[in-house]
């Protein structure tokens, strides 16, 4: 079974305005992180935010913040005032209990209009 | 720089030969990682080294893949016979500790992209 899903393949988004992508997961641990990346066309997987399963508040890094709703097993990302420079893949992933290895979902490619 | 490095950035090879892949982590980084990342899909795990010790190789997807950390710093992916299934971005990436604390994030190289002819 897919331990990561997100079902957005592709999203537009005018500058300056937020763009939500979804991610939910599948784990019995209740230990377990939830990661975000940014692959710009680059290649390079860049980490933006992480939240903690035994986090009682939803991360928040700059324009980035985690709309992590636990019941749900639901870890959206938010980017607020998007820019032209947010255009890329966004990966959403998971480490379980003290697991070591990440796994990814498919990812959502964003790209952002002027 | 201070990040992860991997070389070649691109790789042609002829199915049937041989690859290196090199991964140079952060510097004092415990952990590497080795992933494989087809195109237009996430990253897929491939092998995990806690200093020189390969701790997991689970995703090696066949009997053709080797990795190495002989020293604890660098590592080195080889592929044997590449078939055209191999064909993709292998992406190293190192982290200080292992297990869920935030400061073991994992930081990851540019990948090499490798296209099996």
């Amino acid at each position: 079974a897919q331990k990561i899903t997100q079902t957005q393949p592709g999203m537009f988004v005018q500058e300056k305005e937020a763009v939500t992508l979804d991610c939910t997961y599948d784990t019995s641990d209740q230990s377990y992180g939830l990661f975000w990346y940014k692959q710009p066309s680059s290649g390079e997987m860049i980490f933006l935010i992480y939240q903690g399963s035994y986090d009682e508040q939803n991360a928040t890094e700059g324009r980035y913040s985690l709309n992590f709703q636990k019941a749900r097993k639901s870890a959206n990302l938010v980017i607020s005032a998007s820019q032209l420079g947010d255009s890329a893949m966004y990966f959403c992933a998971m480490r379980e209990g003290n697991d070591y290895k990440l796994s990814f979902g498919a990812g959502t490619t964003v790209t952002v209009r002027a | 720089g201070a990040g992860v490095s991997q070389s070649p950035r691109y790789k042609v090879a002829k199915r049937g030969q041989d690859v290196a892949l090199r991964c140079d982590p952060i510097s004092g980084h415990v952990s590497l990682f080795w992933y494989q990342q087809a195109l237009g899909q996430g990253p897929e795990f491939l092998t995990y080294f806690q200093n020189e010790a390969q701790l997991d190789k689970s995703g090696l997807p066949s009997d053709r893949f080797f990795a190495e950390r002989p020293e604890g710093s660098v590592s080195t992916l080889k592929i044997q016979r590449t078939q055209q299934e191999d064909s993709a971005v292998y992406l190293c990436a190192s982290s200080l500790g292992v297990g869920l604390a935030p400061n073991n994030e994992q930081f990851f190289g540019p990948g090499t992209r490798l296209t099996v002819l």
